[in-house]
């Protein structure tokens, strides 16, 4: 079992560019979740699928967006990416709601 | 606002130490807490997850305690060792399902 797997690890954008962070899992869960992490801040929830087809926006989802056509895949789009949105990335999963959380390894944006 | 809160934010014990991590939070309606390891480039691993009607968690060395009513959650580790070295932050879902606030986080370092 991969579990949850992010590409790419390090990616450097420059001011109004625009990238997808891809995050696939392969334990058959049904929620996945996007987080950014910034220095001294605990993790925010961007955006956060139920299962394929379903959507929704979590604490911070401005300059983000999300589609999720398989239960597998749940890749994360930044569109006229800007400075504010140089951090850490991270895709989730768990089976149900109330469960364990499981994480990728994340990827290091810097928007320069 | 849920608010979640690790102090110390950093702690150097010798090898072989017991020691006790702690986590506060602002609203005890919780629907479960999990503490998680993370080490330096890697995403987050789940360590113990304890439900709202739990009062602990064990795993191995690890013990994990809930006190709602106070709003606090300890991490007990015993006999630390240096692999134990790492970041642990733990997190509480609230006020609806995939509403999961994180602290900060404690850096532990366990000293040869």
């Amino acid at each position: 079992n991969a579990g949850v797997t992010q590409t790419p690890k390090f990616r450097i954008l420059k001011i109004g560019q625009s990238m997808t962070l891809q995050c696939a899992q392969d334990m058959n869960h049904n929620y996945m979740y996007w987080y950014r992490q910034d220095p001294g801040m605990g993790l925010k929830l961007i955006y956060y699928s139920v299962g394929a087809g379903i959507t929704d926006k979590g604490e911070v989802p401005n300059g983000y967006n999300v589609s999720r056509s398989t239960t597998e895949d749940f890749p994360l789009r930044l569109e006229l990416a800007a400075p504010s949105q140089t951090s850490v990335y991270f895709c989730a999963s768990s089976y149900l709601a109330d469960e364990k959380l499981f994480f990728g390894s994340g990827t290091q944006l810097s928007v320069l | 606002k849920q608010e979640v809160t690790q102090i110390p934010a950093a702690l150097s014990v010798p090898e072989g130490e017991n020691l006790v991590l702690n986590c506060s939070f602002t609203d005890s309606a919780i629907y479960n807490l999990q503490w998680f390891r993370q080490d330096p480039g890697k995403g987050l691993t789940s360590l113990l997850l304890i439900q709202s009607s739990q009062r602990e968690q064990t795993s191995g060395r690890l013990n994990a305690s809930l006190d709602k009513s106070s709003g606090r959650s300890t991490l007990y580790i015993a006999a630390s060792q240096p692999g134990d070295s790492a970041t642990y932050l733990c997190a509480v879902e609230s006020g609806g399902y995939q509403k999961v606030t994180f602290g900060t986080g404690t850096k532990l370092q366990v000293i040869p």
